[in-house]
């Protein structure tokens, strides 16, 4: 069965840092992969995606991730965190059957110290 | 210009009572979606429909149910409420149900509070 697992429920790094969330999934075929990002209050946001091709995507707000299909991984990296970045973090892989289905992992919380 | 929007934000009910959440999107997509965030901010999809067709009904509660009268607009009515479907509810839309399909946007979010 597909699944998600993301190892860190919570991290807290200091601004300035460099950020690495981790995720991990279970996919039979080659997924379609996402990194979504939810403020406090507020519906989710795409920060980035792989469909195929260059394994090192980059996405909004100097959000990157690689997709590792030898670790079936698919970690989050940002070279230098803001406070605004705090928030929960939310990977995602797509379902088979082209039905839109989305399988999330469970988020990490992303906390940001001065 | 909000692209994906939920009515109403806070929903503050009684067990038993019947409810509705309504959710229009303004990107001309085919597709939506209804998922269901727990207090442990897990996300699950509950319900699909691409061009008013249900597509996906993930083993939900038939006091669920899902109403598109138009490819813009997705609603969710909810029968006899129980504490349990306490959580945040939220709307998404995507193109279509192509590969682009799984690029989805989010509503705000209904956040639905039973007692």
């Amino acid at each position: 069965a597909q699944s998600v697992t993301q190892p860190d429920i919570h991290i807290t790094v200091s601004e300035g840092a460099s950020l690495e969330l981790r995720c991990n999934y279970s996919y039979g075929a080659t997924p379609y992969l996402f990194w979504y990002v939810q403020s406090p209050g507020q519906g989710l946001q795409l920060l980035l995606k792989y469909f195929s091709g260059d394994t090192l995507v980059q996405g909004i707000k100097g959000f990157e991730a690689e997709f590792k299909r030898s670790q079936s991984s698919f970690n989050l990296r940002k070279p230098s965190v803001h406070w605004s970045d705090a928030a929960e973090y939310f990977c995602a892989v797509g379902g088979s059957g082209n039905t839109g289905k989305l399988i999330f992992g469970q988020g990490t919380t992303l906390q940001v110290k001065p | 210009d909000t692209a994906v929007s939920q009515t109403p934000k806070y929903l503050v009910t009684q067990m038993g009572n019947d409810k509705s959440i309504k959710c229009e999107q303004n990107l001309g997509h085919d597709t939506m979606y209804w998922y269901k965030q727990d207090s442990k901010k897990f996300l699950k999809i509950m319900f699909s429909y691409n061009n008013k067709e249900l597509i996906i009904n993930e083993t939900v509660p038939n006091r669920f149910s899902p109403k598109s009268p138009d490819k813009a607009h997705l609603n969710l009515h909810i029968n006899s409420l129980e504490l349990g479907d306490s959580a945040v509810y939220f709307c998404a839309s995507s193109q279509d149900l192509t590969r682009t399909g799984y690029e989805q946007y989010f509503g705000p979010g209904t956040r639905l509070t039973v007692t």
